[in-house]
């Protein structure tokens, strides 16, 4: 079964500073991987995802994840944070097959990302 | 375009009662999920829907938990009886077909007493 880890349950940077969260998946398949936000009492938002096209995936919010599969990585950075930033992140791979619509996401513990100013 | 609609935001009932959530998904999205968003993990399926065939529902408890689509549109997850462990967000959400990426509801946040 595809899992996925992210290193730190919590992350504090600086306002200004560069935001690096970690996420490691298992599969044993080419993964289909993502990254979404949730700001406090909300629902989960979708920041990047990354379907074996670019290895590159830029988001929104100037965000943007790097598939590695040599490291089995897929790690979310932005080179500048803000304060509205601040806010839980989680990163998911995907099972199943798009072709049959039947994709299923398994999702990390969650990185908290806090900003000092 | 209208996102995914989830009623009640916020429910507390005590043990043993029974509660239901509703989920209204995005117009043409085939697939619909129900997700169990404990406080400070990460969401976990419970089950998937699509259209109005149950896809999996391997981790539902069968015993207290149930869900249904009628007619592949709307659909409403029950508890019955809540536990004390049940004290979770409940969340929706749907996917159109052929596509990777879910979109999410709300939550409907269930504290159990």
């Amino acid at each position: 079964a595809q899992s996925v880890t992210q290193l730190g349950s919590h992350v504090s940077v600086s306002e200004g500073a560069l935001v690096l969260l970690r996420c490691n998946y298992s599969s044993s398949v080419p993964p289909y991987l993502f990254w979404y936000v949730q700001y406090p009492n909300q629902g989960l938002q979708l920041l990047l995802k990354y379907t074996s096209a670019a290895t590159l995936v830029k988001g929104i919010n100037g965000f943007e994840a790097e598939f590695k599969k040599s490291e089995t990585s897929f790690h979310l950075t932005k080179p500048s944070a803000h304060m509205s930033d601040a806010a839980e992140y989680f990163c998911a791979v995907s099972e199943g097959s798009s072709i049959q619509g039947a994709q299923k996401l398994v999702f990390g513990q969650g990185t908290r990302l806090t900003i000092n100013p | 375009e209208a996102g995914v609609a989830q009623s009640p935001r916020y429910k507390i009932i005590e043990k043993r009662q029974s509660v239901a959530f509703w989920c209204n998904p995005i117009s043409g999205h085939a697939t619909l999920y129900w997700y169990q968003q404990i406080l400070g993990q990460g969401p976990k399926l419970l089950i998937q829907f699509q259209n109005n065939g149950v896809v999996d529902d391997s981790q539902l408890p069968k015993d207290r938990f149930s869900a249904e689509r009628l007619k592949g549109v709307d659909s409403t997850l029950k508890i019955q009886p809540a536990k004390l462990e049940d004290s979770a967000v409940y969340l929706c959400a749907s996917s159109p077909l052929r596509d990777r990426g879910l979109f999410f509801g709300e939550g409907s946040r269930l504290t159990v007493l």
